[in-house]
């Protein structure tokens, strides 16, 4: 069975610092890929998605990641983060055609002025 | 219009209750799930629905019964819950292979089982 893995459970930045999450699923066949965003009592928004083609996927509010097939992983980035970006951020996959989404445990950023 | 809607926002209910949460889009997606989220915890997978016929059911008690009467609609009815079902029950639409365009996910309804 396919599983996400998100190795910073809990990450604190200054603002105007870099931001790396890390994400790495299981499934060896054809994925996609997605980061979500879930604000403090608001509902999940998606940041990004990755299906096929150019493996650096441009989002919202500034994100990016990058999908390396050969390490399992899809890191997301974002080079100078601000206070409001303070959020839990989950990494989730699809495998094939199965429309079957899998959350990883989550990242919980807080931003300090 | 490209939201999911779900209703009610907040529901406190008791265990020998039933009740029903309810999920509407209308972006002419033909696959919805279900998605259960404890505090400080990812959604989880309870069921999916694909053109209205339910595909998966991720071994979810039959106290949660899960109804597609239409494309738009989806519908969670819920009976002799426990204290434990608390949680934040999300609903979400996307296309039926997949998401090619992502999954969107609604508010949610916070359920409080008394």
């Amino acid at each position: 069975a396919q599983s996400v893995s998100q190795h910073n459970h809990h990450v604190i930045l200054s603002e105007a610092a870099s931001l790396e999450l890390g994400c790495n699923y299981s499934y060896g066949g054809t994925v996609n890929l997605f980061w979500y965003v879930q604000y403090p009592g608001q509902h999940l928004q998606l940041l990004l998605k990755y299906f096929s083609g150019d493996p650096l996927v441009k989002g919202i509010k500034g994100f990016e990641a990058e999908f390396i097939k050969s390490k399992f992983s899809f890191n997301l980035r974002k080079p100078s983060v601000q206070w409001s970006d303070t959020a839990e951020y989950f990494c989730a996959v699809t495998s094939g055609g199965y429309n079957k989404l899998i959350f990883g445990a989550g990242t919980r950023l807080a931003v300090h002025p | 219009d490209t939201e999911v809607t779900q209703t009610p926002k907040h529901l406190v209910m008791g265990m020998t209750n039933k009740k029903s949460l309810k999920c509407e889009q209308h972006m002419g997606h033909r696959a919805m799930y279900w998605y259960k989220q404890k505090a400080k915890k990812p959604p989880e997978l309870m069921f999916v629905y694909s053109y209205e016929k339910l595909s998966i059911n991720e071994s979810v008690p039959s106290r949660f019964s899960p109804e597609c009467p239409n494309s738009s609609l989806l519908n969670l009815h819920l009976h002799a819950l426990q204290p434990e079902d608390s949680a934040l029950y999300l609903c979400a639409s996307s296309r039926p292979t997949g998401g090619e365009r992502g999954y969107t996910f609604g508010s949610g309804t916070r359920l409080t089982v008394v």
